[in-house]
């Protein structure tokens, strides 16, 4: 059974950092695209990032909104993914899951995703 | 950026409709659109893929339809656990973006 588990998130001040990590169980972790998607309270879906898998040479995509602050990497030796944040702003308050990436075979989608971690930037 | 309009994005049916939501394309993304449901406090969870693909374990009274820029999320005989909220998103290029979302509400 895929399983993903988030965690890290909390309260932060504006301009502060945090990281999340996300735990996978359940496939080959190394085999696949992982991404960061958010939701602000009451709102929809947003895509943050995208690692890519080792033959992709782990590069990474970043929403325009995010890229320069957020970084994304992972530990395929450990199953786990990270979104290291920093210079969070009030808009980064957000629930961020942790999602599994189908790429190739033709077609592409977000197939699994973990529970989600709560991120609140506020003073 | 491709901007993904759905309509509507209110949608009040009752147990047995039929209903349609629409995603429009701000420009061509061939056939990588993927449909999602998503209830409250979870994870968006995948129906469609590659704009008409049932992913596996979604039952067949959802289908998807449409290529380029139009595209559609069919849903026959609803039952009360597809009340929800439905996202399309794109992923033909980067940065892949989302509907602005689609709440399916019981008449």
């Amino acid at each position: 059974e895929v399983q993903l588990v988030e965690s890290g998130g909390g309260l932060v001040q504006p301009g502060g950092s945090l990281r999340l990590s996300c735990a996978a169980s359940g496939f080959i972790f190394s085999d696949y695209y992982m991404d960061w998607v958010r939701q602000a309270p009451g709102k929809g879906l947003e895509w943050v990032g995208r690692s890519r898998n080792k033959p992709n040479s782990y590069t990474r995509e970043y929403a325009p909104s995010v890229k320069g602050r957020f970084t994304i990497s992972r530990d395929d030796s450990k199953n786990s993914l990270y979104l290291q944040m920093s210079s969070l702003k009030t808009e980064d308050t957000a629930v961020y899951y942790c999602i599994r990436a189908h790429e190739g075979s033709g077609w592409r989608a977000f197939d699994y995703g973990g529970q989600g971690t709560l991120v609140t930037v506020s003073s | 950026d491709i901007q993904l309009t759905q309509s509507p994005s209110f949608l009040s049916a009752s147990v047995g409709d039929t209903v349609t939501i629409t995603c429009r394309a701000s420009q061509d993304i061939s056939s990588y659109l993927a449909w999602y449901q998503q209830k409250p406090g979870k994870a968006p969870n995948l129906l469609i893929y590659a704009a008409s693909t049932l992913q596996s374990g979604v039952p067949s009274r959802f289908s998807g339809s449409g290529s380029g820029t139009e595209f559609t999320l069919t849903i026959s005989s609803l039952q009360p656990e597809d009340f929800a909220t439905y996202y399309c998103q794109q992923l033909n290029n980067y940065p892949i973006t989302f509907g602005q979302g689609t709440r399916l509400e019981i008449k």
